[in-house]
């Protein structure tokens, strides 16, 4: 069964820096990928997804994600952090189900 | 506007109490799923449905059931809550299976005392 691993739990940054939170999955087949973001009190929201084509990805709010195959990772990006990024993240990977990471606690200190 | 809607948003029950969380969507989505979140551990599926009358266990469906009697409604039951199913829960839907998108419901905060 696949699953998904998210390297760091907890993130403190500064405005302005850049980010990177790492996601590895495990299944060696073809996958479906997605980030979600989950501000304080609310429900996930999707931020982006990859199934095929360009393995850079863009989504909402600036972000991005490069999908590797070779690495079976998932990273996601943003060049430079806002104060309102402070949200946990989840990487997820869909083949039937989908599967969620531990997710990483980002905090972004003004 | 597209939603998925779960009720309560917030309840506290005692052990042994029966009780059922609804959630709906008006997406007309064939998946539906349910998933309990716990400090690091993320989310965890607990049941989910391909389309109505068919519903399959996922990782952690001990003490709880749910039916798939309509295609837009997919209620959680627990039948004898306990302590360890305090938690936070979150109804998802999706168009269906493969590289769609979850769309989740705002969560439902179970405590059981």
């Amino acid at each position: 069964a696949q699953s998904v691993s998210q390297h760091n739990h907890h993130v403190i940054l500064s405005e302005a820096a850049s980010l990177e939170l790492g996601c590895n999955y495990s299944y060696g087949g073809t996958v479906n990928l997605f980030w979600y973001v989950q501000y304080p009190g609310q429900h996930l929201q999707l931020l982006l997804k990859y199934f095929s084509g360009d393995p850079l990805v863009k989504g909402i709010k600036g972000f991005e994600a490069e999908f590797i195959k070779s690495k079976f990772s998932f990273n996601l990006r943003k060049p430079s952090v806002q104060w309102s990024d402070t949200a946990e993240y989840f990487c997820a990977v869909r083949f039937n189900d989908m599967r969620f990471g531990a997710g990483t606690r980002l905090t972004v200190k003004p | 506007e597209a939603q998925v809607t779960q009720n309560p948003r917030y309840l506290i029950t005692v052990t042994g109490k029966k009780l059922t969380v609804t959630c709906s969507q008006n997406m007309n989505h064939e998946y539906m799923s349910w998933y309990r979140q716990d400090p690091g551990l993320g989310l965890r599926q607990i049941y989910y449905s391909m389309n109505v009358e068919v519903t399959d266990k996922g990782d952690v469906p001990e003490g709880y059931k749910v039916s798939r009697k309509e295609k837009r409604n997919f209620p959680l039951i627990l039948e004898s809550p306990s302590p360890n199913q305090t938690s936070l829960y979150f109804c998802a839907s999706s168009p269906r299976q493969g590289h769609y998108g979850y769309t989740f419901g705002s969560g439902t905060r179970l405590t059981v005392v």
